[in-house]
């Protein structure tokens, strides 16, 4: 069984439009992230949660606003939606340690129009 | 600024040899380093990890060899099979719980039979 789900696998959306990201973990674990990997850039850190707060925040544009409403959830809400956002959206977690490894989930892809 | 950079973009190598993938940085506080193993459409998964105190790092078929002093080090996969084709990805943290990861651009490799 899937340890990280993330829905949807595939998302299309216009330019300008919302979209919410979901993401859950059955790992038990304390820590979640988000990460973007695009063909432009590497594996880019966006967020880090750790017992549903924020801890760290890379993403310089508000229009990414991560939401946890549960321990093991942390959804990602894309506001204002740019063709530049097009790319696949993965959520990790860990135990929450020092240097814990950080597993991932299989990604959302992400296609602005 | 890419923090961590990896060479080559791509490998191919043949069925039972060994391939050496490659990573430097820049940032002297990393102090942990994961390599990642993605396959396309799958998020990274895991696949050897080393700390900073460490100049050695085995684990069946892959190696990690560090060098603190120059910042680089490197992944030897032995004995190459078709199936570990994938894009490898090296990644660096600076301690702390929860701390951020930052990946390289990744190497492709290539298991030619």
């Amino acid at each position: 069984d899937p340890k990280i789900i993330q829905k949807p696998k595939y998302l299309v959306a216009v330019t300008g439009s919302e979209k919410i990201l979901i993401c859950e973990q059955y790992l038990g674990h304390n820590a979640m992230y988000w990460y973007r990997q695009s063909a432009k850039k590497p594996l880019e850190f966006m967020f880090s949660y750790s017992y549903q707060k924020l801890m760290d925040n890379q993403t310089a544009s508000s229009r990414f606003q991560p939401q946890s409403s549960k321990k093991n959830h942390l959804d990602l809400q894309i506001t204002a939606l740019k063709p530049d956002d097009s790319a696949t959206y993965f959520c990790a977690s860990s135990a929450g340690g020092n240097q814990d490894t950080q597993y991932f989930g299989p990604g959302t892809r992400l296609l602005v129009l | 600024q890419q923090q961590v950079r990896q060479s080559p973009q791509s490998l191919t190598v043949w069925e039972g040899e060994t391939a050496i993938l490659n990573c430097s940085y820049e940032n002297s506080a990393f102090d942990y380093f994961p390599w990642y193993q993605q396959f396309p459409g799958e998020g990274p998964a895991l696949l050897i990890s080393i700390l900073s105190v460490s100049d050695k790092k085995e684990d069946g078929r892959f190696t990690i060899f560090f060098n603190k002093r120059e910042k680089k080090l490197s992944l030897h996969i032995a004995d190459s099979q078709p199936g570990d084709s994938a894009t490898y990805f090296c990644a660096a943290s600076a301690g702390g719980s929860n701390a951020k990861l930052t990946f390289g651009k990744g190497t492709k490799l290539s298991v030619k039979s």
